[in-house]
Formats: C-alpha cells, structure tokens, sequence
C-alpha cells in the first residue's frame, strides 16, 4: 500500500519568503507527526496531530511555524518569513493510533528547504 | 526530559566485519526503543524495535536487545555488507504513548568491499 507522501521533494525560496510543505499520510492513521533534521540538530520534533484533539506544538522553534491538518488527514506544514537556518529537511511521519508506545512511527521521503 | 545518545561516526567497516554502535537513553518508566536506517537517498525506516525490557529487535541480520539496567539498546551485526551503508538512528518514545520519538543525532556508517 501506498506509504507517507511529502510534496515537494525540494524547494529553494528566498530569505523573507513563505512556504508551504505537504504531507499525506498512510491512509487510516490517526496520528501525524512533523519533524526537521539538520546538519549538527540531527531529527528535531516539531508539531504532532492526534485525531481531532489539539496538536502538540511544544517542538516548533518559532511563531514563524505553523501547522494544520485539514479532515483529520493531509497536513501542511507553513514557515513564514523564511531564515537561513530554516534550511534542513523536514519529514513527515504517521502513525496508527498515535497513543502507546509500541505505536510505530513510519516516515514519509521529507521536503528539502534551503533558503537562500 | 527523555534523551538518546548514540557513538558518533563515522563509521567504516570492511565487508564481513562484525558491527556494534552503542545507544543508551534516559527515560522515565518504560519506554519503547527503536533502530531507524537511512539509506543514501532514502527516508527514515523502521529496522527493528523493541518494548520492554529484554526483548530483543532483530530484522535484516541486525539485532537489539533493550538493557533497562543499563539503559542501553545497542546495534550489533554479525557480517556486514556494502549495501548496509547508511545512517542509523536510534530512539525512543516515552511510556505514556502520546509523544513523538526522541532521537539520537544518528551513525553514518560505512562498509568498504
């Protein structure tokens, strides 16, 4: 079946800039996670969806981040007013239930950002 | 909070040759452990996990056994093979379920023919 799907696969902007990356999870899973991997931060947390209740947004770095989940499925994630050390990689993951820990995270290919 | 460290890399290793890299973690209660690989080009898999404690992960001829007294889930391998390049991560995710894995900053890992 059809794993997590990000769009684009990479994108270049300028600094100031806004941009927009998508996220479609497994179909059925409840659970949506963002994340960022960058050189010498390795894989940070950013925001988690879990069904319809709040997302938990204690990992995004900045008020310039923001993310929604429209239907309890696609997901995008926005950056506002783009910096340079917005560049990394920024993956998706979904999960089945979202709650105990067994649950397994599967990860979608990422979006590579660089800001010029 | 919960962290993960893991021996930096890189790593290089011959073909055949026996592969260890260590991880250990601070958590509260029980958490759950887990290898992700990263293939070059590639996105995060799921090598192999584990729940409690001394159970061990195996897939792919990679196993882990989860330590609890000695907080440690180390990756070991009998024979490596050039196609086992890549970069391992591990990590965690806490005991009470709705929390996202907290990761180590990941081992390149190199296997020369």
């Amino acid at each position: 079946g059809a794993g997590v799907s990000q769009s684009p696969s990479n994108k270049v902007t300028e600094k100031g800039k806004d941009v927009e990356l998508r996220c479609d999870p497994i179909s059925g899973h409840t659970a949506l996670y963002w994340y960022r991997q960058s050189l010498g931060q390795g894989l940070e947390f950013l925001i988690y969806f879990q069904g319809n209740s709040a997302p938990d947004k204690s990992g995004l770095p900045s008020d310039r981040f923001s993310a929604e989940r429209t239907g309890g499925s696609v997901s995008t994630l926005t950056i506002q007013r783009t910096q340079q050390e917005d560049s990394a990689v920024y993956l998706c993951a979904s999960s089945l239930q979202g709650s105990g820990s067994t649950d397994t995270q599967y990860f979608g290919p990422g979006t590579r950002l660089t800001v010029l | 909070g919960d962290s993960v460290t893991q021996m930096e890399g890189p790593v290089t290793l011959s073909e055949e040759a026996f592969l260890t890299i260590n991880c250990t973690y601070t958590a509260t209660g029980y958490p759950s452990l887990f290898w992700y690989v990263q293939y070059p080009g590639e996105g995060l898999q799921l090598l192999l996990k584990a729940t409690k404690a001394d159970d061990k992960g195996s897939n792919k001829g990679f196993e882990a056994t989860y330590r609890k007294e000695t907080t440690s889930f180390h990756l070991e391998k009998g024979s490596v093979q050039v196609s086992d390049s890549a970069v391992y991560f591990c990590a965690l995710r806490g005991y009470s379920g709705n929390t996202p894995l907290v990761f180590g900053k990941g081992t390149r890992l190199s296997v020369i023919a």
